[in-house]
């Protein structure tokens, strides 16, 4: 079926400092990728919708300059997560959407120190 | 999209069969209703989707009431692995749609 990989899995970093995380779709493309970030105990609530060659769309209180989402191919969308304090740490997920049905990568579990 | 209703928790003994509910008592006549699981750590996982119709396939089977308000989520052979959270969603056909995830529902599997 489907893949969608998500890079890395787990990543540690220092207060202050960026981390992007990618997002493939690997066998098919997908003109909107989503993204969603979920903390311990809770629901996944989407943080930003991607959309391949145009801006992002932001849910309400999701800072756009703070979480710079790119969409540059069809098969890839990426999530920068600039100035990264500890209250950002969480679990990210993206999400890509077949015709049929949405598939969603592993996971990125930040943490910042 | 329509909101849904499932059991914070559930517990199942291996080996019988896991029945998860869901009411969607606000759904659309073009609306779907799918099924995801997320297991610890893990991104959700696709595990089924109807409209109307029943449906079955490799992980499980869909059984939606015949006004469409509610459904139930079957795991005819529930193993320890199948431990996870359920979210039943639903959604419309565009592509374009996000799924919204509600709380979902735990399952505990037990020896």
């Amino acid at each position: 079926g489907a893949v969608v990989s998500q890079h890395p899995s787990w990543v540690i970093c220092k207060s202050g400092t960026s981390v992007k995380i990618e997002c493939r779709s690997l066998d098919f493309q997908a003109t909107t990728m989503f993204w969603y970030r979920q903390f311990p105990k809770q629901s996944l609530m989407l943080m930003a919708t991607s959309n391949e060659g145009s801006k992002a769309t932001y849910e309400q209180g999701v800072e756009k300059d703070k979480f710079l989402i790119n969409h540059a191919s069809l098969t890839l969308s990426t999530l920068t997560v600039t100035s990264a304090h500890p209250e950002d740490s969480s679990f990210y997920i993206c999400s890509a959407r077949s015709p049929t049905e949405a598939f969603f990568g592993q996971g990125t579990r930040l943490t910042v120190v | 999209d329509a909101k849904t209703t499932q059991p914070p928790s559930m517990d199942c003994a291996e080996g019988r069969a896991a029945n998860l509910p869901c009411n969607h008592s606000t759904i659309s006549g073009n609306e779907y209703v799918y099924w995801y699981r997320q297991i610890h750590s893990q991104g959700p996982q696709y595990i089924i989707h109807g409209l109307k119709n029943n449906e079955t396939n490799e992980m499980a089977s869909l059984i939606i009431t015949e006004d469409r308000k509610s459904s139930t989520l079957i795991l005819p052979h529930a193993t320890l692995r199948d431990t996870a959270v359920y979210y039943c969603i639903v959604r419309g056909s565009n592509a374009g749609n996000m799924l919204t995830f509600g709380g979902g529902t735990r399952l505990m599997v037990k020896p």
